[in-house]
């Protein structure tokens, strides 16, 4: 059973802090990772993806990837109220198999 | 189109009777992706298509679960005989390539199944 295990939280950070989100996966075989962002009663929203290990960074978001250790984080970097919402990890199994393992999402508020 | 589009937008079912989904995916994009997301925050993924063929069907319920992508034509996803626990939003996701690929999802359909 491939598994990807987030922090429930929630997770509560104040205007301009870094919120930090992590996520392990179980399936060593896993080539791609993605975060998505979903606001209450909205589909999710894809914001960062990486294939690599290391750093990969886009405006305000950092996604960090150790596949030895088998983590994948989501940095954001001076958070603002509309960042509150549930962080979703996501990974492919990779080979043939296409599909998205979610975790189950760590809740963000970011307090003004 | 840009942006995956699903339709409708609620359901509601009484039990045992039959519902059906629909999907348009992004132009251009060769997979399609149904999940089912129950819970909250739980996503389980049901069936993917690359172009009109099945590609993995692992997740599908198949006593009551079925689904197409034919040419020229919204996919579909169909349940026949609902049952409560049917009641879920189902997400469509479509991406350009399968590996390695970014998976874009639709609004989604909330099913009641009452």
């Amino acid at each position: 059973q491939k598994e990807v295990e987030q922090n429930s939280g929630p997770l509560s950070v104040p205007e301009g802090a870094i919120a930090s989100l992590n996520c392990t996966y179980s399936d060593r075989g896993s080539q791609s990772f993605f975060w998505y962002r979903q606001y209450s009663g909205k589909s999710p929203e894809l914001i960062m993806f990486i294939y690599s290990n290391g750093d990969k960074e886009d405006g305000r978001f950092t996604a960090q990837l150790n596949k030895a250790s088998q983590y994948v984080s989501l940095l954001i970097r001076d958070s603002q109220p509309s960042d509150s919402a549930t962080y979703l990890c996501a990974v492919n199994g990779g080979g043939s198999n296409y599909k998205l393992t979610f975790g189950k999402g760590t809740l963000l508020t970011v307090n003004p | 189109g840009e942006e995956v589009a699903q339709t409708p937008k609620h359901l509601v079912r009484g039990e045992g009777q039959k519902a059906k989904l629909y999907c348009a995916p992004i132009k251009g994009h060769s997979y399609v992706f149904w999940y089912q997301q129950v819970l909250k925050n739980e996503f389980k993924f049901l069936i993917s298509f690359q172009n009109e063929n099945v590609f993995d069907e692992t997740g599908m319920p198949k006593e009551r679960f079925s689904a197409k992508c034919l040419p020229n034509s919204p996919c579909s996803l169909e349940i026949q005989a609902t049952k409560l626990e049917d009641s879920a939003v189902y997400f469509c996701a479509s991406s350009q390539f399968g590996e390695l690929a970014e998976q874009y999802f639709g609004p989604g359909t909330r099913l009641t199944v009452t």
